[in-house]
């Protein structure tokens, strides 16, 4: 079966510009959840799509949206570009709601912002 | 509000046990615990509900004190493989799961030979 891949790997963007990246769930998976890991903050929660809805959000501005496709792939995308949105973005998918499962991690999309 | 994860690092020998603390100031639904290696994604090890079940690994074991707002992951008899960044991850029993769960910053574990 094979794993939740993320595209592109690695990203170079500059302040003000837009990224959309991208995530596909292991089949079968209707739950996608996106997360911002950076050195000091840790994982942090950005939200969760379940059957193409917006199940929860975490506490990041609204420049960073989302959106779920009828196959359970996703995008995640951030518009107005900060230097502080330099972070590595990892999806996870689970078969059911993130509350009550197992998520399964992508490798992750590295965004640099200069 | 972030779970408190302690000890922040924490270096064994191989063979030792270890003990990683997740607490909370929120009344707890459920924990989540996660080990990622370096370079790695995060890979799940258990999870701890809100009146006792729990879904994880045989060889790793957990508390969840709900009075408490407190979780335990427990390490015995360490191996190398289990060197890593431990996650705890909390969803809050108030809200319905709106909020998600939100990660602790994590416990770093080196295991040496």
């Amino acid at each position: 079966k094979a794993g939740v891949t993320q595209t592109p790997r690695y990203l170079i963007k500059t302040r003000g510009q837009q990224v959309t990246l991208s995530c596909s769930p292991i089949s079968g998976h209707r739950s996608v959840s996106w997360y911002q890991q950076t050195p000091g903050q840790g994982l942090q929660f950005l939200f969760e799509y379940f059957s193409e809805t917006q199940r929860n959000k975490g506490n990041f501005p609204g420049r960073f949206s989302g959106r779920q496709f009828s196959n359970s792939r996703s995008e995640m995308n951030v518009s107005t570009l900060e230097l502080g949105d330099s972070a590595l973005y990892l999806c996870a998918s689970s078969l059911g709601l993130a509350r009550y499962n197992e998520q399964f991690f992508g490798p992750g999309t590295r965004l640099t912002v200069l | 509000q972030q779970p408190v994860q302690s000890p922040q690092a924490v270096i064994l020998r191989e063979g030792e046990d270890a003990v990683i603390n997740c607490s909370s100031s929120k009344a707890l639904y459920s924990v989540h615990w996660y080990r990622q290696k370096h370079g790695e994604a995060p890979v799940f090890l258990m999870i701890l509900l809100k009146g006792g079940e729990q879904k994880g690994h045989e060889k790793i074991s957990a508390s969840f004190n709900e009075k408490k707002q407190q979780s335990s992951l427990y390490l015995t008899a360490s191996q190398l493989s289990y060197s890593g960044t431990y996650f705890c991850g909390t969803e809050a029993s108030s809200g319905g799961g709106a909020d998600g769960l939100t990660f602790g910053k994590g416990t770093h574990l080196i295991i040496q030979p």
